[in-house]
């Protein structure tokens, strides 16, 4: 596997499921983040992690649940959701959290709540 | 508050030219970035300006104007696979990205 990875691709959940989503990066960075992309909205970003530590949280609710138990592992745990919740969740990485550098992106959960 | 507007959605034709611009007003700037995402894939990477003037690379340009905040992209011979949505991010005084809705561009034969 190579670059960030994310499972699974698509979920449909009702609003009193618990899942999680997973992220992976195989790219040696130090920095992980959460972002959700609704249709015609910009990139919001949820959480940034750097070093295993959160050190952003951009105000989401406590539906939303991250933990990063290393520097390659992000995961949202979600649960109670709401139907407002559906879009496409994105992980990205990048070497370090502030730096002239990229964030790379992995592919998304298409999230679908009932 | 700070705000990135691009345009929705544009069409052009296969092997024409297209611009696709981006305006912004932030809290500082410490570079623009453009990235390209097809449906359901990743974003990635197109270019990156933090100087002002024109950067190319391939078939695609991005000029940036720091004094207007202003930003543009540029896409030379199209194909059918550049059909795709086009993001504008800058990085503000806090290294923290601000995006723009994308800009959906539609190639048509």
């Amino acid at each position: 596997e190579t670059g960030v990875t994310q499972t699974p691709r698509h979920l449909v959940m009702g609003m009193t499921n618990k899942k999680s989503l997973k992220c992976e990066q195989h790219l040696g960075h130090n920095a992980m983040y959460w972002y959700k992309q609704s249709a015609k909205k910009p990139l919001e970003l949820m959480f940034v992690y750097s070093l295993e530590e959160r050190v952003e949280n951009n105000s989401v609710p406590s539906r939303f649940s991250p933990e990063c138990p290393n520097s390659s592992h992000l995961f949202l745990h979600l649960h109670t959701l709401q139907p407002e919740d559906s879009a496409l969740y994105l992980c990205a990485s990048s070497q370090e959290l502030r730096e002239p550098g990229l964030q790379f992106f992995g592919p998304g959960t298409r999230l679908t709540v009932l | 508050g700070q705000n990135i507007d691009q345009p929705t959605e544009m069409t052009a034709t296969e092997g024409a030219i297209v611009q696709i611009n981006c305006t912004y007003q932030t809290s500082g700037f410490n570079g623009l970035f453009w990235y390209q995402q097809h449906a359901g894939e990743a974003p990635t990477f197109l270019s990156y300006n933090v100087l002002d003037g024109l950067e190319e690379k391939g078939r695609f340009s991005s000029f940036l104007s720091r004094s207007k905040g202003y930003s543009y992209l540029l896409l030379k011979e199209l194909q059918m696979k550049d059909s795709a949505s086009y993001l504008c991010a800058v990085r503000d005084s806090n290294y923290q990205l601000i995006w723009g809705a994308g800009t959906k561009l539609i190639i048509k034969p």
